[in-house]
């Protein structure tokens, strides 16, 4: 079945570095999704891609959608403390009603 | 705001019971879904609902069941509670009609012993 993998698992910064979380799936997606939770509390949406090859962007987060729409990427520029959470991507599976989560890739964001 | 509401933050059931999580949102959204979280897996896809009455297994549907008699309400049953079962519970909702924004209900914690 459609999968959805994300990575890295874990990722550890000092507060100003950046911070990219990756994702791919085993199939071609009809849109991304990608959603913050913090500690304690439930995924909220962040933004959703559509087109192949589409970047948004959003202060300091950057967006990406591949150009074969299996692939995406989030990237935070100069992390602050209020980015720490669990960032998930997800995608909904072409022709479906099905959108697969991600495992999630969980910030830590030293002061 | 569209608000997702489940019925409790935590719960305590033992072995064997029957467990009744219940969901209501508040935005006449057309898509339901109940997830479960555990650590390192993500949110892995229990359940979904497109319309009234109608259900579709989703990835990890053995030992549940849901009903949806109303728009609002979308309800996941387990059937013979299990230790295996303990985890996150998120209940989502979404528009339809293409619209895949997701909104999340504020999660059930339930223990199984």
């Amino acid at each position: 079945g459609q999968q959805v993998m994300q990575i890295p698992q874990y990722q550890h910064v000092q507060e100003g570095e950046d911070f990219t979380t990756y994702c791919n799936s085993s199939t071609t997606l009809s849109n991304i999704q990608w959603y913050k939770q913090r500690p304690g509390g439930h995924p909220v949406f962040l933004i959703q891609l559509v087109k192949s090859g589409e970047v948004k962007k959003q202060k300091r987060l950057t967006f990406q959608f591949g150009e074969a729409k299996k692939n995406s990427s989030l990237h935070i520029t100069a992390t602050q403390t209020t980015d720490v959470g669990t960032y998930f991507c997800a995608g909904l599976n072409t022709g479906g009603f099905k959108t697969i989560f991600g495992a999630g890739t969980r910030l830590f964001v030293k002061a | 705001d569209v608000k997702v509401t489940q019925s409790s933050r935590y719960l305590v059931k033992r072995t064997g019971e029957k467990v009744f999580l219940e969901c209501v949102q508040d935005m006449d959204h057309e898509n339901m879904f109940w997830y479960r979280q555990d650590p390192g897996l993500g949110l892995r896809l229990i359940y979904f609902s497109y319309d009234v009455k109608m259900k579709e297994k989703g990835d990890i549907p053995e030992g549940y069941s849901v009903s949806r008699e109303k728009k609002e309400r979308f309800s996941l049953i387990l059937e013979s509670a299990s230790t295996n079962q303990t985890s996150m519970y998120l209940c989502a909702s979404s528009l339809g009609q293409g619209i895949t924004e997701a909104f999340f209900g504020q999660g059930t914690r339930l223990t199984v012993v």
